[in-house]
């Protein structure tokens, strides 16, 4: 178990909807990661968050959007999902902004029927 | 644009044998290599990392080795045991102004035969 809590763990929505996958790191962390995993485009970071602000950015499409709170947890917000979304979205937390050291959560597995 | 190839995509050892999965990068300014290790239905776990100012690193039956001039790192599991069936990952650090900016090769699926 690395500490790090996603919810929910599936979600099966419909094409044109919009989704909210939450994130708790663990503790003492500040970095908060996204990345999509799917069998095509293999694991890809999506953005960083750092202490509640937006650190670093990967190749995240405009339709989603990310927060960091001020008790550390983070949301990924998908909206106006396309078949195309149906991946496995992780999450992953360290105790500084430089990125070593990054534990993964279990993962939400997003299908977009 | 891809920062970094693995090879194999598969491999298949018996129990004791010593698999090697290699990676090769492009970009010199990279300043930290980890392994993650993932199994079905869980997210990776970070195996072991090396930074390039050292050219081996082991822990317990890991190793990772370094060629910087080569642009090329590889993990070895010494001692191979059916629960080390697996994916594993690479991945590059980009530090700098991109921090946190993990670029992982496309994986690398072990299986161990007892």
């Amino acid at each position: 178990d690395s500490g790090v809590t996603q919810t929910p763990k599936h979600l099966i929505t419909a094409t044109g909807q919009r989704v909210t996958l939450r994130c708790s790191p663990r503790s003492g962390d500040l970095s908060v990661y996204w990345y999509q995993q799917s069998l095509d485009q293999g694991l890809q970071f999506l953005i960083q968050y750092y202490n509640g602000e937006e650190r670093a950015k990967g190749n995240i499409l405009e339709r989603f959007s990310a927060q960091q709170f001020p008790d550390l947890h983070s949301e990924l917000n998908l909206s106006s999902l396309e078949l195309g979304d149906s991946a496995l979205y992780f999450c992953a937390s360290s105790k500084t902004s430089s990125g070593y050291e990054q534990y993964f959560g279990p993962g939400t597995r997003l299908t977009v029927t | 644009q891809q920062q970094v190839k693995q090879s194999p995509q598969s491999l298949i050892v018996q129990k004791g044998g010593i698999p090697i999965i290699n990676c090769a990068y492009e970009n010199t300014a990279f300043d930290y290599f980890p392994w993650y290790q993932q199994f079905p239905g869980k997210g990776p776990a970070l195996l072991i990392a090396i930074r390039p100012d050292v050219s081996e690193k082991k822990e317990g039956r890991f190793t990772i080795s370094f060629n910087k001039s080569a642009k090329q790192f590889s993990l070895h599991i010494m001692d191979s045991q059916p629960g080390d069936s697996a994916t594993y990952f690479c991945a590059v650090d980009a530090g700098g102004t991109s921090y946190g900016k993990l670029t992982f090769g496309q994986g690398t699926i072990l299986t161990v035969h007892p």
